[in-house]
């Protein structure tokens, strides 16, 4: 399954599926970029990273790929389970210190 | 220990009220974080602090005051709010980003749940 951040807010895929959440940032200065996750009730975690010199960043079952061209940013899960449901926020700096979250999307993965 | 610790949970204050949200890690990071969060919305910048120092104010009003008493503690005081600014307040924390050359992972409070009646 695949969002499209700011216009789908909502992704539904099936367990075991891969998953694919878009983020559009909109500051070309930015050079630092993080996906959280977040679960009812709980603060942000920290999901990946990935700095402006890459454009892939690999994790266990996560890739985030980035296209500055586009000013782009993607989350890839793989072989969604259960547990991966809740909403993720892409978010941008430019300076490290100030952090801007996109509006998130929320992910619902059925059994 | 990774952890920050935000108390209290819940807190429900009326507009004449003063109370304070307090935040905490021992991490060791000298950067502190606060963030305001509405339902169903990203977290929102509020505050930043470097080194105990007040290093951004994301034009906040100020019945919102920030205080850094030492490097572990946070604290957020709370005077004259409005009902809008009901929302969850989260903390965060991480290494002074310019001493990183790698990444800068911010580690998240559970955030209190704040309503202004």
């Amino acid at each position: 399954g695949e969002s499209v951040g700011l216009h789908l807010p909502t992704l539904s895929v099936q367990e075991g599926d891969n998953s694919i959440i878009n983020c559009a940032y909109s500051n070309s200065a930015s050079d630092y970029f993080i996906w959280y996750k977040q679960e009812s009730g709980k603060g942000p975690q920290f999901i990946i990273d990935i700095r402006s010199n890459m454009d892939k960043r690999q994790g266990q079952r996560v890739t985030v790929l980035l296209n500055k061209t586009v000013k782009h940013l993607s989350l890839q899960i793989a072989a969604t389970q259960p547990g991966d449901s809740a909403v993720y926020f892409c978010a941008e700096t430019g300076n490290f210190n100030k952090f801007y979250f996109g509006s998130g999307t929320k992910l619902n993965v059925k059994p | 220990d990774t952890e920050v610790t935000q108390t209290p949970k819940h807190l429900v204050m009326g507009m004449t009220n003063k109370k304070s949200l307090k935040c905490e890690q021992h991490m060791g990071h000298r950067a502190m974080y606060w963030y305001k969060q509405k339902a169903k919305k990203p977290p929102e910048l509020m505050f930043v602090y470097s080194y105990e120092k007040l290093s951004i104010n994301e034009s906040v009003p100020s019945r919102f005051s920030p205080e850094c008493p030492n490097s572990s503690l946070l604290n957020l005081h709370l005077h004259a709010l409005q009902p809008e600014d009901s929302a969850l307040y989260l903390c965060a924390s991480s290494q002074v980003p310019e001493r990183i050359a790698g990444h800068n992972e911010q580690f998240f409070g559970p955030g209190t749940r704040l309503t202004v009646l």
